[in-house]
């Protein structure tokens, strides 16, 4: 399967603990993203990395969430010292940012639950 | 005004009918459009991109209206299977940001 893959595909932890996520985007598409989704709410920007340098980050994201793409290969996202309010549903999405439009392919998710 | 606006619906329609969505965007210069498909507690995928001219894709029509700022997505004769939540997506001008719009659910019914 050449898509997006995500692990883990669930996770469950307590709060205070740290977690971390993996990304795998398509072989050489250069542009990789992290969004939030939780219920009923599309997925919500969190950071942006084009090849290894993080371009841009929400404000949304706290000094708890960090994410890299050492190689600019693969990405983690790391939570740490999870609230409750961090349960959601973790996406990654990769682009080939060879066009003027910036179509993403997403992966399967990682879904947190923070008890 | 939010930035990326859709009705949440849902749009309960029988099989073979026609169902049109609507997205509003706030700003004025956004340049890049998409509409995404996701299923229950699936990852959302792409479903179309939508250019100045409109295009279509079988059943499906992606129409952009600059004047109004919006986006809209057909779909003729609903099939089944198109029962899922419609995202719309937008650039934000200036960033690297795309907006999604909270997603528009639609139930095809026999």
């Amino acid at each position: 399967d050449t898509g997006v893959s995500q692990n883990p595909r669930h996770k469950i932890t307590k709060r205070g603990q740290n977690v971390t996520f993996r990304c795998d985007p398509i072989s050489e598409h250069n542009r990789l993203y992290w969004y939030r989704q939780t219920l009923g709410q599309g997925p919500e920007f969190l950071t942006y990395f084009q090849n290894e340098a993080q371009l841009e980050k929400s404000r949304l994201l706290s000094d708890r969430f960090s994410a890299e793409r050492p190689k600019g290969s693969f990405s983690t996202l790391e939570i740490q010292r999870t609230e409750q309010g961090d349960s959601a549903m973790y996406l990654c999405a990769s682009s080939p940012g060879t066009q003027n439009t910036d179509t993403q392919y997403f992966g399967p998710g990682t879904r947190l639950t923070v008890l | 005004r939010k930035e990326v606006e859709q009705d949440p619906g849902p749009f309960n329609v029988p099989e073979g009918a026609t169902v049109a969505f609507n997205c509003t965007y706030s700003n004025s210069a956004s340049q890049s459009f998409f509409w995404y498909r996701q299923d229950c507690r699936k990852e959302p995928k792409l479903l179309m991109s939508v250019y100045s001219s409109g295009n279509e894709d079988g059943r499906f029509t992606a129409q952009l209206n600059r004047a109004s700022q919006y986006i809209s997505l057909l779909i003729r004769d609903s099939k089944l299977s198109d029962s899922a939540t419609y995202l719309c997506v937008v650039n934000r001008p200036g960033t690297y940001k795309y907006i999604f719009g909270t997603g528009t659910r639609l139930k095809v019914l026999a």
